[in-house]
């Protein structure tokens, strides 16, 4: 079978650092993805790791450790905007990837 | 560039109906998934579509089915509606080419079964 796991719910306030652990037990696995979604919005791409360690992208930052079946997804300097639900979401292979989602993070920043 | 485009974006049925979502790609992406999306969960796999044919499925029963056409776009039928068919239906486009890690999802279509 295949499962992720992650907080159902995380709160910080604005300039603060927080960091969303995702684990997750599937075969086939090709890479770690995760995804931003606002209440009424689409999911939107935030980062992807297929190998091992830090994807540093603007204010956000992803990890990956493929022997610990775990990653991270770390927002840096929080912004009211970054309030939204977070999805990490196993990519696994056969040659065309289909995304296998967690339950999702909900972030809520606080002023 | 339009992104995905996904129509209608609200929609109400009763059960035993059937229903026709669509669903246009990204412009010069050639594969569509869909997924399903319960209140408070997350997005949850149907199928995907490229070249026309469905090439993975979920675990979604045979009253989901789906079409890919020539110009990429595609459709999510659903037959003999159930009320627990009730959420956000999303598409989301790729390119084969550049791998589908990263997908492009349209703002879904919200399905009511009454």
């Amino acid at each position: 079978g295949q499962s992720l796991e992650q907080p159902s719910e995380v709160t910080a306030v604005e300039g603060a650092i927080v960091q969303i652990n995702c684990t997750y037990q599937t075969s086939g696995f090709y890479g770690l993805s995760w995804y931003q979604q606002h209440d009424g919005g689409a999911p939107t791409f935030l980062s992807y790791n297929a190998l091992d360690g830090l994807e540093e992208t603007g204010r956000f930052s992803s990890f990956l450790s493929r022997s610990d079946s775990y990653g991270y997804l770390l927002l840096q300097e929080l912004q009211m905007k970054d309030s939204a639900s977070y999805f990490c979401a196993v990519a696994r292979g056969g040659g065309y990837n289909k995304l296998i989602f967690g339950a999702g993070t909900r972030l809520a920043v606080h002023p | 560039d339009a992104g995905v485009t996904q129509s209608p974006t609200h929609l109400i049925k009763t059960r035993g109906q059937q229903v026709t979502l669509r669903c246009s790609p990204k412009s010069g992406h050639d594969t569509v998934s869909w997924y399903q999306q319960a209140l408070g969960q997350g997005p949850q796999f149907i199928f995907q579509y490229y070249e026309e044919e469905e090439r993975q499925r979920g675990n979604f029963p045979d009253r989901f089915s789906g079409h890919q056409f020539p110009n990429y776009s595609s459709e999510l039928n659903v037959n003999a509606l159930l009320l627990g068919d009730s959420a956000l239906y999303l598409c989301a486009s790729s390119h084969t080419g550049t791998g589908h890690e990263k997908l492009f999802f349209g703002s879904g279509t919200q399905l009511s079964v009454l």
